[in-house]
């Protein structure tokens, strides 16, 4: 299946713990975005890297650090994790090229801190 | 930065009744309006999309109409199944394909 898949779908951990979230695509899209929903379902991207480089950097607290081995994947991890983290996390990617930019996310992560 | 905001928040329809959506944003710059139907445990899945060079897109039974002018688009739903509820989302985006969301219309078609 042509897909974005992300492991895991559910992590619970406490706080102060250190987690990571990975993320593949085989769309052979050259852009991956992280995005955070939070319990009010409100959506705000966080992350993209086009070819392996960051381009999109919000302000997001420098405990999230994405990692981006090769086009195909890329990875968040966050250090010290802090109860406002627990969120559900989507992965997405795309063309970076604005006439076929269209966004395809992944199912997405659960992260419950305790 | 862009600010979209969606109307309205919760929307119940009979089925085979028409749903309507609307957002509104704020730069003038954006110029990809992509919506998105988010179902419980999953991912949004994007179900239509409209660029600024274009005032309406049809697919079926769900359309989108852009008014650049007046800086709004809407999605339109008729005939709506059991299987249209869901929650949906509308975005702007204008540079480096950063998305800016909407609050999300959670849509309930009633049997």
């Amino acid at each position: 299946d042509t897909a974005v898949s992300q492991t895991p779908k559910y992590l619970v951990t406490q706080m102060g713990n250190d987690k990571s979230i990975k993320c593949e695509q085989n769309l052979g899209h050259d852009t991956m975005y992280w995005y955070k929903q939070d319990s009010k379902k409100f959506l705000k991207i966080m992350f993209s890297y086009n070819n392996k480089e960051l381009i999109i950097n919000e302000t997001v607290p420098n405990r999230f650090s994405p990692k981006s081995p090769d086009k195909a994947h890329l990875n968040l991890h966050i250090n010290s994790l802090e109860l406002g983290d627990s969120a559900v996390y989507f992965c997405a990617s795309s063309h970076l090229e604005e006439s076929r930019n269209e966004q395809y996310f992944g199912p997405g992560t659960r992260l419950t801190v305790t | 930065g862009e600010n979209v905001e969606q109307h309205p928040s919760t929307l119940s329809v009979q089925e085979g009744d028409s749903a309507v959506i609307k957002c509104t944003y704020s730069d003038s710059a954006s110029n990809y309006f992509p919506w998105y139907k988010q179902e419980l445990g999953k991912g949004p899945q994007l179900i239509i999309d409209i660029r600024s060079n274009v005032g309406e897109k049809k697919d079926q039974r769900i359309a989108v109409t852009l008014n650049k002018t007046a800086k709004h688009f809407s999605l339109h739903i008729t005939e709506t199944q059991p299987e249209d509820s869901a929650v949906y989302f509308c975005a702007a985006s204008w540079y480096g394909n950063k998305l800016t969301f909407g609050g999300g219309t959670r849509v309930l078609v009633k049997p």
